[in-house]
């Protein structure tokens, strides 16, 4: 099955700096890449996603790139914020929707 | 349009009682997705029902769980005879198709803690 590796487990970056998260996966077969972002007990909350078709998607000061010959894809938050704090998941989707998520990164925005 | 709905929020069980979830998906969605959330972990997908369907339960413990998603009413997760390690958020999600490339909607998330 699926496996999503993500790196790291933990950033602490200061306001205004940019915070990178990445991600890999193993199923050649998955195609859709959805980045979730998760405060202390609540939802997850979908943030960006990017499908196989394209490499690059951009919102604002979020972004994520799509490397599918080497598997894995990043997520991008420039200018980070003290609310941008919290646990982010990446995962990759297979044909019928299932997610795989990754073992979440916790960020700290420190002001 | 009101969000996935769950509940209860909270639900505390003593150890061999059962655990009853209930998840509404968004509405005009018809795939429901469960997902077990341990503490300080991500979230591991457990079952994927459509309408009367159970699509993929590979995720699912082969005992004393089980889901269902009947033609009317929430989607279920059933969890019979709780034990301590059966404490978790249990999430669910909702989408309107079942491609691989449609959006999933989480609910709150029902907290269960087994004493």
């Amino acid at each position: 099955g699926e496996n999503v590796e993500q790196h790291p487990s933990t950033l602490s970056v200061q306001e205004g700096d940019s915070a990178v998260i990445k991600c890999t996966y193993s199923d050649s077969a998955s195609n859709y890449f959805p980045w979730y972002k998760q405060e202390l007990g609540k939802r997850p909350q979908l943030i960006i996603d990017i499908r196989s078709n394209v490499g690059e998607k951009k919102d604002q000061r979020i972004a994520v790139t799509l490397n599918k010959t080497a598997k894995h894809f990043s997520l991008h938050i420039t200018e980070t914020q003290p609310e941008d704090s919290a646990v982010y998941f990446c995962a990759a989707g297979t044909s019928y929707g299932k997610l795989t998520f990754g073992q979440g990164t916790i960020l700290t925005v420190h002001p | 349009n009101a969000g996935v709905m769950q509940n209860p929020r909270h639900l505390v069980r003593r150890r061999g009682q059962e655990a009853r979830l209930r998840c509404s998906p968004m509405k005009g969605h018809s795939h429901v997705y469960w997902y077990r959330q341990l503490p300080e972990e991500g979230l591991k997908f457990m079952v994927y029902l459509q309408k009367e369907n159970i699509i993929d339960e590979s995720g699912m413990p082969k005992e004393r769980f089980s889901a269902e998603f009947p033609k009317e009413g929430p989607s279920i997760l059933r969890i019979q005879q709780v034990v301590r390690g059966d404490s978790a958020a249990y999430f669910c999600a909702s989408s309107p198709a079942g491609t691989g490339t449609d959006t999933q909607y989480f609910g709150p998330g029902t907290r269960l803690t087994v004493l």
